[in-house]
């Protein structure tokens, strides 16, 4: 049984390029939510995706978009990238859309921008 | 100020001792999470609770709803253990909306 999967797990873009992060859910989960960590801190919560529609989202500005699919995976897009977006973007999956369940992590894709 | 504060942010032990994590947070929230996360990055979660205990092999956790106040203890500490312990808690919004929010974490190095 398969966990989150993430890809890729590392990345490297300059300064006002776009970029997309994938994540397929752990089996038989519904829901993914999206999390930026930058070195050193807690994550943050940036959006999660629920019936293939953004439920709730963080303080984070419209550069960052997502999509989910019929399957519930989920990509992760984010514009205009700027050396402040450097951190590990990790995805999340749990059950029903709510984040009153426990979230089953993947291990991250980590983003350096030049 | 961060909703979710943990203490300490730096913990050393030797192996075998008796770990305590602290999180307080200041909002009324609907669950709390412990989660691990190992250098490299991948967070694993330890548990989801809303009121009392929960234990799962040498780990227990606790909360205390009224005085808004959690802990990680993990018994038998061993260097295995050695990790990042995150508290996040999830609560509603005045909109009616969820929210996640994370502690920066506690660094746990345990010594053989």
């Amino acid at each position: 049984d398969a966990g989150v999967t993430q890809s890729p797990t590392h990345l490297i873009k300059t300064r006002g390029q776009q970029v997309t992060l994938r994540c397929s859910p752990k089996s038989g989960h519904d829901t993914v939510s999206w999390y930026q960590q930058a070195l050193g801190q807690g994550p943050q919560f940036i959006f999660q995706y629920y019936e293939e529609e953004e439920r709730q989202r963080g303080n984070f500005p419209d550069r960052f978009s997502g999509h989910q699919f019929p399957n519930y995976s989920s990509e992760l897009n984010v514009n205009a990238l700027l050396l402040g977006d450097s951190a590990l973007y990790l995805c999340a999956s749990s059950f029903g859309g709510t984040m009153n369940q426990p979230q089953h992590f993947g291990d991250g894709t980590r983003l350096s921008i030049l | 100020k961060n909703e979710v504060e943990q203490s300490p942010q730096n913990l050393t032990a030797q192996e075998g001792e008796f770990i305590t994590i602290n999180c307080s947070y200041s909002v009324g929230i609907s669950a709390l999470h412990w989660l691990q996360q190992h250098p490299g990055g991948g967070i694993v979660s330890l548990f989801m609770l809303s009121s009392g205990k929960k234990k799962h092999g040498r780990l227990i956790a606790t909360i205390n709803i009224q005085e808004k106040h959690s802990s990680l203890h993990i018994t038998a500490s061993h260097p295995r253990d050695s990790a990042v312990y995150i508290c996040a808690v999830t609560y509603i919004t005045q909109g009616g909306s969820e929210k996640l929010v994370f502690g920066k974490g506690t660094k746990l190095t345990v010594n053989p």
